[in-house]
């Protein structure tokens, strides 16, 4: 049964810091693993997708990157600015099962 | 193209009522998946719909919960009898894909929830 685990469970950093968002999941056998933001009270944002052969996807101050054989993901964020403040969601589809989720990071960026 | 609509965005509902949680999949979608939220936790799978199929329903409570996507109008995820327990936020992804096809390829897009409240 995969199982997705986020460290930290919360975190707090102040304004233009880089940081790291970390996701581990049990079974590697895992067909892709998506990156999500959800803010309080909302949906869920899509940030990156990144397919089982990629290594890692860019988008803007973000960067996924996959290491499929060791079951990890990290989220980079550079420069971090008080807007990116939310909570971060790790997903991964494997297998017959639909997208299993982390309880993902609390992020708050201080002025 | 509007995205992946749910309503009610927010539904109060009092211990032993029914609530219905709407879901209406992006425009050329015809696969639905509903997720639980409970307050500081992931997101739970429940169940995945095609077009008037249940294709998995493993995540169900065996109780009081039911799902349908019609073959007209949106997806309805129905709870009876709702206990303070089922207070969560209930979000709905769509896709144009099947399963199979869906692992290889495509990210998921997500509804803005329901958030139900059981008093």
């Amino acid at each position: 049964k995969q199982e997705v685990t986020q460290i930290p469970a919360a975190l707090s950093v102040p304004e233009g810091e880089n940081l790291v968002l970390n996701c581990s999941f049990t079974d590697s056998a895992i067909y892709n693993l998506q990156w999500f933001r959800q803010d309080p009270g909302k949906g869920l944002t899509s940030l990156l997708l990144i397919q089982s052969s990629q290594r890692e996807q860019t988008s803007g101050r973000l960067n996924a990157s996959l290491d499929k054989s060791s079951g990890r993901s990290t989220l980079y964020i550079a420069a971090s600015q008080p807007g990116d403040s939310a909570t971060y969601l790790c997903a991964v589809s494997s297998g017959n099962t639909p997208l299993v989720f982390g309880k993902g990071t609390r992020l708050s960026v201080i002025a | 193209n509007a995205g992946v609509m749910q309503n009610p965005r927010h539904l109060v509902r009092r211990r032993g009522q029914e609530a219905r949680l709407r879901c209406s999949p992006m425009k050329g979608h015809s696969h639905v998946y509903w997720y639980r939220q409970l307050p500081e936790e992931g997101l739970k799978f429940m169940v995945y719909l095609q077009k008037e199929n249940i294709i998995d329903e493993s995540g169900m409570p065996k109780e009081r919960f039911s799902a349908e996507f019609p073959k007209e109008g949106p997806s309805i995820l129905r709870i009876q009898q709702v206990v303070r327990g089922d207070s969560a936020a209930y979000f709905c992804a769509s896709s144009p894909l099947s399963g199979a096809a869906r692992r290889m390829n495509t990210e998921a897009f997500f509804g803005q929830g329901t958030r139900l409240t059981v008093v």
